[in-house]
């Protein structure tokens, strides 16, 4: 199965608090999982990514979260900040060739 | 500055009317690829490059077809465009296959 899920749709924070979004895949030949950032009329930007022999990775306040038997992972934004506020895609390739892409969050941090 | 860029930015076409958006890039990387976005369904594959004349289906390739003569260039190309092909296009490069740079989005309407 080629197929990615991320949940939720949408996110709504309070200013200093932790966003997480949730994704999960069926196909155990992925080995490469990155997180994209994208703010209105802009593309999407590489945040962070894991490759499944980690379990957490961490840069600044943004940290994947991998669970290889569960096949989920996970973005969490600690202290998150109005600017944080875009839309968050998970994605899955195999090699580095085919890329799957999840449909997306909406993240809003209120001020 | 290092970058990917995509023309047109902006496209109002009718059902039939074969078009070609351009994609390039200044980093001379060797792995291209082009998605379509659709709200809800987050970014899907359509073709991608690993190198010169090396080309490969994504998940959504029926109705589009690229080449891939020189390293820098990866035209999205629709011979036939049908109104199902209205979306927001991205391009991106890749030194490794991994970290993608995205371009600016093509947005296409089909009448």
């Amino acid at each position: 199965q080629q197929q990615v899920k991320q949940s939720p749709q949408s996110l709504i924070v309070q200013k200093g608090g932790i966003s997480i979004i949730n994704c999960a895949y069926e196909n155990t030949a992925f080995d490469y999982f990155p997180w994209y950032q994208q703010f209105p009329g802009k593309g999407p930007a590489l945040l962070i990514a894991i490759r499944p022999d980690v379990s957490e990775k961490k840069e600044g306040r943004f940290t994947i979260s991998f669970n290889k038997s569960a096949k989920q992972f996970s973005l969490h934004i600690m202290d998150s900040q109005p600017g944080d506020s875009a839309t968050y895609f998970c994605a899955a390739s195999m090699r580095g060739q085919n890329f799957v892409f999840g449909p997306g969050t909406r993240l809003s941090v209120l001020p | 500055e290092a970058q990917v860029t995509q023309n047109p930015r902006y496209l109002i076409t009718v059902t039939g009317k074969k078009l070609t958006v351009t994609c390039s890039q200044n980093m001379n990387h060797e792995y291209m690829s082009w998605y379509r976005q659709d709200p809800g369904l987050g970014l899907r594959q359509i073709y991608y490059s690993m190198n010169v004349e090396v080309t490969d289906k994504g998940d959504v390739p029926e109705g589009y077809k690229v080449s891939r003569k020189e390293k820098r260039n990866f035209p999205l190309i629709l011979e036939s465009p049908s109104p199902n092909q209205t979306s927001l296009y991205f391009c991106a490069s890749s030194a490794t296959g991994e970290t993608q740079y995205f371009g600016p989005g093509t947005r296409l309407l089909v009448l």
